[in-house]
């Protein structure tokens, strides 16, 4: 069965730096991964997704991430924070068998001013 | 409709008590699916429907758990007996089809069981 780990259950950042937040994955088939964004009160909505081809792949709000099959990795990255990025990000992968996503525990990103 | 709704929003019950949530997926979509989110936790599988179809409910974790989908829109998720550990954030999502990834979340249905 495919999983993935999130390290880091808070990630705090100033306004302006470098967002990272990590995912590794596990699976025995190649993964489709994705990442979601929680914003309060809201349901969860697509960030981007990697499936196959380009192993950087680009989403909404200047997010990227980049898929790494050597280190099991799909990182979720953007250049420069903004307040309004502050919400819960969650990792998934497409579990095949089921043909629904396996989420991670979800990591929760402040911004400071 | 334009986009996933979830009824009711919030619901408090006492332990042994049924409840059913309810879910009215966009219109197009063919997929529709059930997770739970403990607190601090990723939403976790517990079954999907193709149309009226359910191919997997493997995630319920126990028969009192339930959900239906009779025409292949609007779907129910059913808990008889309630006990405090169903206390959670029940989340609905649709697909256009299943296998894509690409889910439309409603802003779930929060359960207190007292």
């Amino acid at each position: 069965a495919q999983s993935v780990t999130q390290l880091g259950s808070h990630v705090s950042v100033s306004e302006g730096a470098l967002v990272l937040l990590r995912c590794n994955y596990s699976s025995s088939v190649p993964p489709y991964l994705f990442w979601y964004v929680q914003y309060p009160n809201q349901g969860l909505q697509l960030l981007l997704k990697y499936t196959t081809g380009a192993t950087l792949v680009k989403g909404i709000n200047g997010f990227e991430a980049e898929f790494k099959k050597s280190e099991t990795s799909f990182h979720l990255t953007k250049p420069s924070a903004h307040m309004s990025d502050a919400a819960e990000y969650f990792c998934a992968v497409m579990d095949t068998g089921r043909r629904a996503l396996t989420f991670g525990s979800g990591t929760r990103l402040q911004v400071q001013p | 409709g334009a986009g996933v709704s979830q009824s009711p929003r919030y619901k408090v019950t006492k332990r042994g008590q049924d409840v059913t949530l309810r879910c009215d997926p966009i219109s197009s979509h063919a997929t529709l699916y059930w997770y739970q989110q403990a607190l601090g936790q990723g939403p976790e599988f517990l079954t999907y429907f193709n149309y009226e179809a359910q191919p997997d409910k493997s995630g319920l974790p126990s028969d009192r758990f339930s959900a239906e989908r009779p025409e292949g829109s609007i779907s129910t998720l059913t808990i008889q007996r309630t006990e405090q550990r169903d206390s959670a954030m029940y989340r609905c999502a649709s697909s256009l089809r299943s296998g894509t990834g690409e889910l439309f979340f409603g802003e779930g249905s929060r359960l207190t069981v007292l």
